[in-house]
């Protein structure tokens, strides 16, 4: 069966500090598709990121970069020297593709930067 | 622009009167779903589509109606709405194809309340 936890109900954590948000997923397909969406407090889903499970490399985009390791099931977030702007609702999202590409979503973790 | 856009955005009704939700998106996307977002519980599938008139349940789909009867519009119906479906829903696009998922774009959301 098809899981995604993100342990972490919420994060504060002071301006200019970094900040992981952890992604642990169960899945039995080898082949499955690993996504980070950010919900802020005006509250439309904002997409950051997609990786395939064959690819392993880790992920950076400005302050944000990604780690992805298949050995521990787990595809992490962290953002480095973060700002005020990056409080929001984080979701790590799993799909296996196939017919229903449907996103199996974690419950989410709320990231509070206080300046 | 392209967007995914909703309507309404916050709706308040009462016990068993007939609403619909409509979804409509301007990308040409074959795929098309809904989601209900409740605290703690990150998002889960209500029903999905994956071309005109092709649609089919997903992990919560009681007491919910849905069609696609053309490409651009998937709307949300609650033929008899309890207090239980009092969330926040989201309709999303997809340009899916080939068993691969790409990153699905969502609407601005619909906060409904039923008393």
């Amino acid at each position: 069966a098809q899981k995604v936890t993100q342990a972490q109900t919420e994060i504060s954590v002071v301006e200019k500090e970094d900040v992981t948000l952890d992604c642990v997923y169960e899945t039995r397909d080898t082949t499955y598709y690993l996504f980070w969406y950010k919900q802020p407090p005006s509250g439309e889903l904002v997409f950051l990121i997609r990786r395939n499970s064959f690819d392993e490399q880790n992920e950076i985009s400005g302050r944000y970069s990604w780690n992805f390791q298949k050995s521990t099931s787990s595809f992490n977030f962290t953002i480095t020297a973060s700002q005020v702007v990056d409080s929001a609702v984080y979701f790590c999202a799993l799909s296996e593709g196939g017919s229903n590409y449907q996103l199996i979503w974690g419950a989410g973790t709320k990231l509070i930067i206080k300046p | 622009e392209a967007q995914v856009t909703q309507n309404p955005r916050y709706l308040i009704t009462v016990t068993g009167k007939k609403l619909t939700v409509t979804c409509s998106q301007n990308m040409n996307h074959e795929y098309m779903s809904w989601y209900r977002q409740d605290p703690g519980l990150g998002l889960r599938q209500i029903y999905y589509s994956m071309n005109v008139e092709v649609t089919d349940k997903g992990d919560v789909p009681e007491g919910y109606k849905v069609s696609r009867k053309e490409k651009r519009n998937f709307p949300l119906i609650l033929e008899s709405p309890s207090p239980n479906q009092t969330s926040l829903y989201f309709c999303a696009s997809s340009a899916q194809q080939n068993l691969i998922p790409y990153e699905q774009y969502f609407g601005p959301g619909t906060r409904l309340t039923v008393t």
